[in-house]
């Protein structure tokens, strides 16, 4: 079964400054991995996804995160964060079947971005 | 295209009572997934549907049942609620089987007194 973690619970960061938050899969097979983020008090918006191909991805909002197989990571990248992205970031992922599909998402316990003025 | 839409937003039931929770996916979508987000165990995925069969299913008990009919639409039924119960439900969207790309709805609040 695979697993999700995000090793940081809460990120401060000021604005305009560069950030970074990690994450860690684990699996035995073939993964597809997203992130998404959460609004308070809103669902969850997809904010990048890792299919196939290019290891590094590049998402809305200024987002782009880099798949790297041999450390299991995804790691979520912005070069200058604005007061409008604080909000709650969440890295998933889903094992392939072999006949094609997927499995259900699973989360990681989420990180809370905070952009400092 | 209108986004996923749930129904009710709010909720507020009594233990051991039964509720069912609505979702409409995107037009065109034939795969809908639920999922469970509390504070203590973060997002949990329950169930999946994908033309009215369930595909794929989470660690949750019997409880927890859903279906989906043949417009794609999908219920989720919780029966004999429990305090642990309490929630927020949301329901994803997707075009085909599996989860290459979902999409949310905006949640159902669910609280058990």
């Amino acid at each position: 079964a695979q697993s999700v973690t995000q090793l940081d619970s809460q990120v401060p960061v000021f604005e305009e400054a560069p950030v970074e938050l990690r994450c860690n899969y684990s699996s035995s097979v073939s993964v597809y991995l997203f992130w998404y983020v959460q609004y308070p008090n809103q669902g969850l918006q997809l904010l990048l996804k890792y299919l196939s191909g290019s290891t590094l991805v590049k998402g809305i909002n200024g987002f782009e995160a880099e798949f790297n197989k041999s450390q299991t990571s995804f790691h979520l990248r912005k070069p200058s964060v604005h007061i409008s992205d604080t909000a709650e970031y969440f890295c998933a992922v889903s094992e392939k079947w072999s006949g094609g599909g997927a499995d259900g998402l699973t989360f990681g316990k989420g990180t809370h971005l905070i952009i400092q003025p | 295209k209108a986004g996923v839409t749930q129904t009710p937003r709010y909720l507020i039931k009594t233990r051991g009572q039964q509720v069912t929770l609505s979702c409409s996916p995107i037009s065109g979508h034939r795969s809908v997934s639920w999922y469970q987000q509390t504070p203590g165990q973060g997002l949990q995925f329950l169930f999946e549907y994908f033309s009215e069969t369930q595909r794929n299913k989470g660690n949750f008990p019997g409880r927890f049942s859903g279906r989906q009919f043949s417009n794609s639409r999908s219920e989720m039924n919780v029966s004999t609620l429990e305090l642990g119960d309490s929630a927020l439900y949301l329901c994803a969207s997707s075009f085909g089987q599996g989860t290459y790309e979902q999409y949310f709805g905006p949640g159902t609040r669910l609280t058990v007194t």
